[in-house]
This record gives C-alpha cells, structure tokens and sequence, in this order.
C-alpha cells in the first residue's frame, strides 16, 4: 500500500526566504506526482505536475524535483511572499491503480510579512 | 484544464438527514472522483464515478451511505446519507485531464452536521 509522508508539518517563515517543502513516497512504481495547494476551507490549485520519466518542473517561483527511485520529492519556493500562506499537499498516482491519487498530510506554510 | 463547480458550497445538516452535492465540469470526462477530508486531515477517495457504470468505492465506504450518480460525462452527484456528526468534512469532486493525466479539484463544499 502506497504512502505518503511530508515533512515538516508546519514550517513558519519571514518573507523574503527561499524555502524547501519534503514529500516521500513508500512504492516507486508511480505514474506522476502532482503538487497542490489549498488554502483553508478551500478546494486544492494544481501547483506543478512531475511524470514519472521526468526530474524537475518549475512554474514561476516554483520548483519541483522528483527522485522516483528514492522515493522522494521536494517542492522549491523561491523569495516567499506573505501570499503563500496556505497548505501544501503533494499527492503520487501509482502505475497499475488507475487514476487514483495517494495524498500526503500536507506542509502548513505561513509567511510572515 | 477543467473548470469545475460544486453545489453547495457549504450547509449545516441535521444528524440523520441526507444531502446532496452535484459537481459540474466545463468539458467531458471519462472519470470523476469524490474525495472526504475530514478535519485537520488529508484528501481520502470515496469512489471513481464512470459514465454509465456503477462507481467503484475504496475500502470503508459504502453505496448505501454515499450513493453517486453519474447520468452523462459532465455531472455527477454524491448524496451522503443518514448523516452524522463523523460525517462533518469538506467533499470535493475531481476530474483528470486527458493527456497529461493532471487532476484537477473543485472549489469543494463544507458539510457540518448537527
């Protein structure tokens, strides 16, 4: 059974920093990994989408980096901004499951003006 | 992208009533999705919605308690019924693009039982 783990859970920054979200996975047989945010009491944005052939995407500030054999992922924002405050979810769809997303519990971020 | 709507958008139910959210996407789909997330909690998948077939529930949910419609391919609807304060999250609905199998949410509605 596939699961996913972020860490940290919360991180609380000043604005202006450079900062790396973490996002792991137990089974490396996934299709694409996805990143969304969520802003509370909300519906999640699609961030950046990572295929599983691919190592990186970025839009923007964002950077994403998928290292599909260690199971890992990391989500890059570069020169935070009090607007990206909100909760960070990346989510793994696995090979032979279908469509289905695996979520992880998420990294709250809040920067600090 | 798709662009998806969700109906309500939040409502305060009384314990043991039914409700039910309709999801809208601006283009056809072959697959939605209905997804819980409970309080403080991730995203967990209640079912996978096909166009003219039953839904495929995941494990610990049950089509007597979230029974899904799926009449054409850009609606479906999730009743959640004999509701219960356990029952209190956010619901959303989901779609995958084609091509690129990104998926995409809508804005959700927040249930809160009495």
């Amino acid at each position: 059974k596939q699961e996913v783990t972020q860490i940290p859970a919360a991180l609380s920054v000043p604005e202006g920093e450079n900062l790396v979200l973490n996002c792991s996975f137990t089974d490396s047989a996934i299709y694409n990994l996805q990143w969304f945010r969520q802003d509370p009491g909300k519906g999640l944005t699609s961030l950046l989408l990572i295929q599983s052939s691919q190592r990186e995407q970025t839009s923007g500030r964002l950077n994403a980096s998928l290292d599909k054999s260690s199971g890992r992922s990391t989500l890059y924002i570069a020169a935070s901004q009090p607007g990206d405050s909100a909760t960070y979810l990346c989510a793994v769809k696995k090979e032979t499951s279908g469509s289905r997303l695996t979520f992880g519990e998420g990294t709250q971020l809040t920067v600090n003006p | 992208s798709a662009v998806i709507s969700q109906k309500p958008s939040r409502d305060i139910c009384q314990r043991g009533t039914s409700l039910t959210i309709q999801c809208q996407v601006d283009s056809q789909v072959t697959m939605m999705f209905w997804y819980r997330q409970q309080p403080g909690q991730s995203l967990t998948l209640i079912a996978t919605a096909n166009q003219g077939s039953e839904a495929t529930y995941e494990s610990g949910f049950v089509i007597d308690k979230f029974p899904i419609s799926r009449p054409n391919l850009t609606f479906s609807t999730l009743t959640v019924s004999n509701m219960s304060p356990e029952d209190s999250s956010i619901y959303l609905c989901s779609v995958e693009g084609t091509g690129s199998h990104e998926q995409y949410f809508g804005p959700g509605t927040r249930l809160t039982v009495t």
